[in-house]
């Protein structure tokens, strides 16, 4: 079985400040992680993944997010928030053996203050 | 493409009552799912499909029915809706274990 821990339900944080997201996950196997994105009152949207290669991954609006194996962790950064990046967002993760099944963290809702 | 759609957007239906969530995609993907949000727990997975014909159980199955006759429909049945189903219903798509598409969702609430 494979489990997704978002470590804070919230993070309150200052436009043009840095912020980081925490999630951890629990698998016995070899797994795919995803950031998702969902802006208020809408669906879900794919912010970045780690499949293979480079450990550290990027999207096209400036998040980052780095695997990291032995802590068993994909943490999401981005140096510079803008009020727009305001929304909840959910790590998830898959493996070969589960097919395309996601699972997901609680979510982190971000709220970037002026 | 439309991508994926969901109806209804919003829903109210009292306990005991049945009703089928419509989700369709246009983009020819094999694997649709269906997932429900409730605050503070992310999206559990209901049901999901690997393809025509073929359905298989989530995380949280009870309560729900689906069919895929087509590529395209996935539609998800409340036979008997109880007030614990209320919730916000995601379908989603993909073409392999890379990314799901989501749609916009339906809001349901059961009195």
């Amino acid at each position: 079985a494979q489990s997704v821990t978002q470590l804070d339900s919230q993070v309150p944080v200052f436009e043009e400040a840095p912020v980081e997201l925490r999630c951890n996950y629990s698998s016995s196997v070899s797994v795919y992680l995803f950031w998702y994105v969902q802006y208020p009152n809408q669906g879900l949207q794919l912010l970045l993944k780690y499949l293979s290669g480079s450990t550290l991954v990027e999207s096209i609006n400036g998040f980052e997010a780095e695997f990291n194996k032995s802590q068993t962790s994909f943490h999401l950064r981005k140096p510079s928030v803008h009020i727009s990046d305001t929304a909840e967002y959910f790590c998830a993760v898959s493996n070969k053996a589960a097919g395309n099944k996601l699972t997901f963290g609680g979510g982190t809702r971000v709220l970037v203050k002026p | 493409n439309a991508g994926v759609t969901q109806t209804p957007k919003f829903q109210v239906l009292k306990t005991g009552q049945s009703m089928t969530l419509q989700c369709a995609q246009d983009m020819n993907h094999e694997y649709m799912s269906w997932y429900r949000q409730d605050p503070g727990m992310g999206l559990r997975l209901i049901h999901y499909s690997v393809g025509a014909g073929i359905t298989d159980q989530g995380e949280v199955p009870n309560g729900y029915n689906v069919s895929r006759s087509t590529t395209e429909d996935f539609p998800l049945r409340l036979l008997s809706a109880a007030p614990s189903q209320t919730s916000v219903y995601f379908c989603a798509s993909s073409p392999n274990y890379n990314e799901q598409f989501f749609g916009p969702g339906t809001r349901l609430t059961v009195l």
